[in-house]
């Protein structure tokens, strides 16, 4: 069975720029999370997504938003980008609604210069 | 808000050691996480508790709901078990972000 895919894995961005990351799920997932990893914060979540819904959402401002598709692939958007915003984000998968063990793709690396 | 601190922050022991790392956790929870991130990023997620205790080959991890404490121990460790271990938490309220919340992690380093 195929892992959690990330693209891209690598990007460089300008502030002020927008960014949109995806995330394909294992098959059969129907719940994706979204986390960002900074050396200072450490791993803080962004949001859950299950059946095309969002179930939960963490303490970051509007310019990060996000979505899951039909088919449970998901996408996080950066608008506005600003330099604290360079991390590797990760996603994760689950099938259960909210919870269960969860299966983390490689993360994309983002950095605004 | 649930501050989740793990203890140490820093390990290094000799290979064939015994190692306990500590989780311990401020509200009720639903579920606690051990991960596992090797450098390069890429996390495993370990064990997932509610209750009691688990062991996967020489990894065991227990969980005391009382004391709002969990360990994850490692048995005749290994330089491959050489990696950052994050405990998460996921609140049981139900209500408003109920995401996981994470410790800092703990980075062991295991010598031959």
């Amino acid at each position: 069975k195929a892992g959690v895919t990330q693209t891209p894995r690598y990007l460089i961005k300008t502030r002020g720029q927008q960014v949109t990351l995806s995330c394909s799920p294992i098959s059969g997932h129907r719940s994706v999370s979204w986390y960002q990893q900074t050396p200072g914060q450490g791993l803080q979540f962004l949001f859950e997504y299950f059946s095309e819904t969002q179930r939960n959402k963490g303490n970051f401002p509007g310019r990060f938003s996000g979505r899951q598709f039909s088919n449970s692939r998901s996408e996080m958007n950066v608008s506005t980008l600003e330099l604290g915003d360079s991390a590797l984000y990760l996603c994760a998968s689950s099938l259960a609604v909210s919870g269960g063990q969860k299966y983390f793709g490689p993360g994309t690396r983002l950095t605004v210069t | 808000k649930n501050e989740v601190e793990q203890s140490p922050q820093n390990l290094t022991a000799q290979e064939g050691e015994f190692i306990t790392i500590n989780c311990s956790y401020s509200v009720g929870i639903s579920a606690l996480h051990w991960l596992q991130q090797h450098p390069g990023g890429g996390i495993v997620s370990l064990f997932m508790l509610s209750s009691g205790k688990k062991k996967h080959g020489r990894l065991i991890a227990t969980i005391n709901i009382q004391e709002k404490h969990s360990s994850l121990h490692i048995t005749a460790s290994h330089p491959r078990d050489s990696a950052v271990y994050i405990c998460a938490v996921r609140s049981g309220s139900g209500g408003g972000a109920d995401g996981l919340t994470f410790g800092k992690g703990t980075h062991l380093i295991i010598q031959p």
